[in-house]
């Protein structure tokens, strides 16, 4: 299989806090992995590539000292949200295809409302 | 660049009917192409996939897709729809000379199957 796991599933915090999101790919090893942002009923925007090693790439329009992402071996990537806002509430998902394969598998999200 | 259309927010079908949901794409190159299926407060899960060759590609649960070049199109399909398949369908594309292997979504269709 090809499994993908996020932790926490839920969270809710304060405004002001910073909240570390972590994604693993349980059963294989990913050089890249990927964070992804998704609004009630819409598509997924994609935040930012993960590299594990180096600096992700973020997309356009992403905060990168908002939204810190950590890519410290090659199953574990973290996002963290920094100084959170309500406006930060939302859908958090992490995508990894294995090495060299096309496919992507995702985490089952984490949903974050902040207060 | 590269875009994927789903031209439907909805389809509604009844339980034993086939089921179409409906997906275009603009790539420069050869397209990666991938549905995913989301259920409420899920992530996504993968379907199926065309990389390369048969332009009929089976997946899981009962579902293939074809990839028409010409139309630049790849529509997911199930013969016989189960009350079970209401979900949120995501068709995805990739250029396949991109590295990072970063998709683009469509807007996703909701699909409602009734008993």
């Amino acid at each position: 299989g090809a499994v993908v796991s996020q932790h926490p599933s839920r969270v809710i915090c304060k405004s002001g806090t910073s909240v570390k999101i972590e994604c693993r790919s349980l059963d294989f090893q990913a050089t890249t992995m990927f964070w992804y942002r998704q609004f009630p009923k819409k598509s997924l925007m994609l935040m930012a590539t993960s590299n594990e090693g180096s600096k992700a790439t973020y997309e356009q329009g992403v905060e990168k000292d908002k939204f810190l992402i950590n890519h410290a071996s090659l199953t574990l990537s973290t996002l963290t949200v920094t100084s959170a806002h309500p406006e930060d509430s939302s859908f958090y998902i992490c995508s990894a295809a294995r090495d060299g394969q096309e496919t992507q598998y995702f985490g089952p999200g984490t949903r974050l409302l902040v207060l | 660049a590269q875009s994927v259309a789903q031209p439907e927010d909805q389809v509604n079908v009844a339980e034993g009917n086939p089921l179409t949901v409906k997906c275009t794409y603009s790539v420069s190159g050869n397209p990666y192409l991938f549905w995913y299926v989301q259920y409420p407060n899920r992530g996504l899960q993968f379907l199926l996939k065309y990389i390369t060759g048969d332009n009929l590609v089976k997946g899981s649960y009962g579902f293939e897709a074809e990839f028409n070049k010409s139309q630049t199109s790849f529509h997911l399909k199930k013969p016989s729809a189960l009350v079970s398949d209401s979900a949120l369908y995501f068709c995805a594309v990739r250029q396949s000379t991109d590295s990072w292997g970063k998709l683009q979504f469509g807007a996703g269709t909701q699909v409602v199957v009734t008993p």
